[in-house]
C-alpha cells in the first residue's frame, strides 16, 4: 500500500500568513493527488486536483504543487474561513489512501 | 445540485450486521463510480470500499473484505454499503462519495452517517 505522509500534524498561524502542508508518498503517484478541506462535524471539501488544478469555486489563495513523491498545499494568505484540517489523497493505485491530516489553528 | 444523502446508521453489537444507504440526486447517478469512506472518531478518512457504473467492479480495503459489500441500484440512485460481523474497529462516520469523471479524484461528499459498535 503507498503510504501518505503529511506534516505538519498541526500548524498554528495568523490571518494574512502564508502557509504550506506537505504530504509525502511512498512511492511514485504521478500527479494523482488531491486536497480537502474539512470542518468539524462537516463532510470533506474538493480543493485541488491532479496535484495543480483547483476545483472550480475554490479560492485562489489556494494552490497545489508536485509530483512523484512530494506535494504542497499552499494558503497564500489565510483567511478567517481557512481554519481547518486538510487532507491529502492519493488516487494513483488502490487502496486509495489518505494521509493523516494537517489541522491549522489559529495562532 | 448534487446531493449525497446517507441513512441506516446507528448503535449495533459486535458481530451485528447493518446496511448504509445513499441517495443521490442532481447528477446521473449510473455514470459515475461511487465510494464509501469512513472517519472513526477524532482520526483521520479512510478509503472503504468502491464500484464502478454498472456493478461489474468493487473494490475493498483489506481490513473489511469478506464482512462488507457495496452495491447499487441505478433505478433507484442508490449506493448501500452492507456491513456484517461488525467489530468495535468499525466505529465510524460513513461517507458516501462520488468519484469525479473515471479517473478521479472524490469530488462530492454526503453529510456523513455514524455506524457504533458496541456491546
Amino acid at each position: 500500500d503507498i503510504q501518505m505522509t503529511q506534516s505538519p500534524s498541526t500548524l498554528s498561524a495568523s490571518v494574512g500568513d502564508r502557509v504550506t502542508i506537505t504530504c509525502r508518498a511512498s512511492q511514485s503517484i504521478s500527479r494523482w493527488l488531491a486536497w480537502y478541506q474539512q470542518k468539524p462535524g462537516k463532510a470533506p471539501k474538493f480543493l485541488i486536483y491532479k496535484a495543480s488544478s483547483l476545483e472550480s469555486g475554490v479560492p485562489s489563495r489556494f494552490s497545489g504543487s508536485g509530483s512523484g513523491t512530494e506535494f504542497t498545499l499552499t494558503i497564500s494568505s489565510l483567511q478567517p474561513d481557512d481554519f481547518a484540517t486538510y487532507y491529502c489523497l492519493q488516487y494513483s493505485t488502490y487502496p486509495l489512501t489518505f494521509g493523516g491530516g494537517t489541522k491549522v489553528e489559529i495562532k | 445540485e448534487v446531493q449525497l444523502v446517507e441513512s441506516g446508521g446507528g448503535l449495533v453489537q459486535p458481530g451485528g450486521s447493518l446496511r448504509l444507504s445513499c441517495a443521490a440526486s442532481g447528477f446521473t447517478f449510473s455514470s459515475y463510480w461511487m465510494f464509501w469512506v469512513r472517519q472513526a472518531p477524532g482520526k483521520g478518512l479512510e478509503w472503504v470500499a468502491n464500484i464502478n457504473q454498472d456493478g461489474s467492479a468493487k473494490n475493498y480495503v483489506e481490513s473489511v473484505k469478506g464482512r462488507f459489500t457495496i452495491s447499487r441500484d441505478n433505478a433507484k440512485n442508490s449506493v448501500f454499503l452492507q456491513m456484517n460481523s461488525l467489530r468495535a474497529e468499525d466505529t465510524a462516520v460513513y461517507y458516501c462519495a462520488r468519484y469525479y469523471d473515471n479517473s478521479g479524484p472524490i469530488d462530492y461528499w454526503g453529510q456523513g452517517n455514524l455506524v457504533t459498535v458496541s456491546s
